[in-house]
């Protein structure tokens, strides 16, 4: 079974400040797909990162950048100098990395609601 | 916009009511998912299909259905509704090729249902 743990239900920030949005993952598969997305007020799921399980190079995309640790089984979300635009609720998702065709259903994290103070 | 359409994009119903949500999937994408994303149930998988077949099923209700159509687009049939199904509802979809790009999942912008 998989199972993913984002234990900061709520964070506050004020803007500029740096932000890490922590997950934590379990699963018995050797090879899966981390993923992070972005819900904003409005709703949509917006994706922003997938990380293969064989590949543990952090990656940094502007103001965002992502550690994987699998010997922790941890895929930390980092924002920089944060910005009123960033307040959402972000989610950690897990996948096994199955033969083309197979189930691949998302297991998803609870949320962390991010708010970003001006 | 990541390409995955669905409609209608907010729906009131009463109790009891059928309701069907439809989704096309980002073009050249020949699996679909529906998600259902309730406050206190979270983000939860109900079903997947690939090319028109059911791959995975995850926490959907037997009052719920779906399929997807040799088009590749889906729709996901919710009858007999309750107070509890209220909920948005995701669809999404992602090629699962053998090309790594193939394995992300986009979602669509969900369909807000509000049962009364």
């Amino acid at each position: 079974a998989q199972k993913v743990t984002q234990a900061q239900t709520e964070i506050s920030v004020v803007e500029k400040e740096d932000v890490t949005l922590d997950c934590v993952y379990e699963t018995r598969d050797t090879t899966y797909y981390l993923f992070w997305y972005k819900q904003p007020p409005s709703g949509e799921l917006v994706f922003l990162i997938r990380r293969n399980s064989f590949d543990e190079q952090n990656e940094i995309s502007g103001r965002y950048s992502w550690n994987f640790q699998k010997s922790t089984s941890s895929f930390n979300f980092t924002i920089t100098a944060s910005q009123v635009v960033d307040s959402a609720v972000y989610f950690c998702a897990l996948s096994a990395a199955r033969p083309s065709g197979s189930a691949r259903q998302l297991t998803f994290g609870s949320g962390t609601q991010l708010t970003v103070l001006p | 916009d990541s390409g995955v359409t669905q409609t209608p994009k907010h729906l009131i119903t009463a109790t009891g009511q059928r309701v069907t949500l439809r989704c096309s999937p980002r073009s050249g994408d020949l699996s679909v998912y529906w998600y259902q994303q309730s406050l206190d149930q979270g983000l939860q998988f109900l079903i997947q299909y690939y090319n028109g077949e059911e791959r995975a099923k995850g926490n959907i209700l037997e009052r719920f259905s779906a399929q997807q159509f040799p088009d590749l687009h889906s729709e996901l049939n919710l009858s007999s509704l309750e107070l509890g199904d209220s909920a948005l509802y995701f669809c999404a979809s992602s090629l699962l090729g053998e090309k790594l790009s193939g394995n992300t999942i986009y979602f669509g912008e969900g369909s807000w249902l509000t049962v009364v």
